[in-house]
């Protein structure tokens, strides 16, 4: 089946910083999304992106499909953005990677 | 606020007893599916309801059965419980017209 690649796996910053996690995966997709997963385990949908670049606040994601990658930048950090951050992509259903854990200190 | 709802939110259950997890999506949302998610690991696709007919399927054991109703609500069931079946089980939707997943807050099961 289709492998989806997350790195980091952690990362730690201190609030106000900039990231930029990064997703890859080794198929054609059909869709991809990105996932925030809050403390209480929650899964919120950030972005639904299988091409081109979208913003949305502090977040903006790209996804290559060509090259099969995609990226997720957050500026300005905050300790809010704490938690698990997903890459699902899709073929025939939705595979997630093994998430990249943010811990944002103030 | 996905307009996924999914019940029990915590459960216990013991080793060899069966569970029945439930989840209620959004008008027009055909197709359901149901992720396990281990502590510290990604959701893991278990299977896909597509019009009440099982569509795809991960690589879980035959002991993991569900059902979708016509109501947009389906189940997950889960017979002959063992250890490693502690998790957060979640139930997706997905939009017809867009493809976009929804979440539900998820069930999690622990079982001793």
């Amino acid at each position: 089946g289709i492998q989806v690649e997350q790195s980091p796996p952690d990362l730690i910053l201190q609030e106000g910083a900039n990231s930029t996690l990064r997703c890859n995966f080794s198929d054609s997709v059909n869709n991809l999304q990105w996932f925030h997963q809050n403390p209480w385990g929650q899964l919120i949908n950030l972005f639904y992106i299988p091409s081109g670049t979208k913003q949305n606040g502090r977040l903006s994601a790209t996804t290559v499909a060509t090259e099969r990658y995609s990226l997720l930048y957050i500026s300005s950090s905050q300790t809010t953005d704490s938690g698990v951050y997903f890459c699902a992509v899709e073929r025939s259903d939705m595979r997630f990677g093994a998430g990249t854990r943010l811990t944002v200190k103030p | 606020e996905t307009g996924v709802t999914q019940s029990p939110t915590h459960l216990i259950k013991t080793r060899g007893q069966q569970v029945t997890l439930r989840c209620s999506s959004q008008s027009g949302h055909n197709t359901v599916s149901w992720y396990q998610q281990a502590l510290g690991q990604g959701p893991q696709f278990i299977f896909q309801y597509y019009r009440e007919e099982e569509n795809g399927r991960g690589n879980f054991p035959p002991r993991f059965s569900g059902l979708q109703f016509p109501n947009y609500s389906s189940e997950l069931n889960v017979n002959a419980l063992e250890l490693d079946d502690s998790a957060l089980y979640l139930c997706v939707s997905t939009s017809g017209s867009t493809g976009e997943l929804f979440f539900g807050e998820g069930s999690r099961l622990t079982v001793l």
